[in-house]
């Protein structure tokens, strides 16, 4: 199976500040990759598909890149609300395969 | 709205079964597939199987191969997730999920004896 690794485990972020985050597949995946968020007691938003198309009423400053086996999630200019844990998966390959996550805490 | 809503909380002895619902509403359920995933308690996501609700194909992790069963219902537009043999690693949140847009609400399935 595909193992998606994601780094770092933690980001400590002050609010406006950007922000970048790494995903990296252990094969190919092509484009084939999300993005997702959760914050605490929720479920999984989608963020970004196709590795880098923003989802519907997704902020502008979520932006995605990437594609074979690298990939990143920007933030730019957090913001409260996007303090939270961020997800990879791939859907290029079964078993679709997660990341470990992501937090981004405020600093 | 396209929305997902699963079944209530769920606790149960070691040994036992499980079986979470999904009801999809707001699209054509037929038309797109369903997936699982699983969260324990501080943990991350983890995909556990998948059913193309039209036709009714599977897939699913080989770690609950032969433990786990995806089916769904298309005239109450519904999916169910059943775990049998269920041990208290097996304490989580399950997740519906519909092609990887939307999500339900999450059902909390605790194993304890």
């Amino acid at each position: 199976e595909i193992v998606m690794t994601q780094s770092p485990a933690t980001l400590s972020v002050s609010p406006g500040e950007s922000t970048t985050l790494s995903c990296r597949a252990s094969q190919s995946v092509g484009s084939n990759l999300v993005w997702y968020q959760q914050k605490p007691g929720q479920a999984p938003r989608l963020l970004i598909y196709g590795a880098s198309t923003r989802a519907t009423g997704i902020p502008a400053r979520f932006s995605g890149s990437g594609s074979g086996t690298e990939f990143t999630l920007t933030i730019s200019s957090l913001q409260s609300e996007d303090f939270a844990v961020y997800y990879c998966q791939q859907y290029n390959n079964w078993p679709r395969t997660f990341g470990q996550g992501t937090k981004v805490e405020i600093k | 709205q396209v929305q997902l809503v699963q079944s209530g909380a769920e606790v149960r002895k070691p040994g036992a079964s499980v079986k979470v619902s999904c009801k999809a509403s707001g699209y054509t359920f037929s038309t797109s597939s369903m997936h699982w995933v699983r969260q324990a308690p501080g943990q991350g996501l983890e995909w556990v199987g998948w059913i193309n609700a039209g036709n009714g194909d599977t897939k699913y992790s080989q770690k609950f191969q032969g433990r786990v069963t995806i089916t769904r219902d298309t005239s109450a537009s519904t999916a169910y997730m059943e775990l049998s043999s269920l041990t208290s690693e097996d304490t989580a949140i399950y997740y519906c999920m519909k092609d990887g847009d939307v999500w339900g609400q999450g059902t909390t399935v605790t194993v304890t004896s």
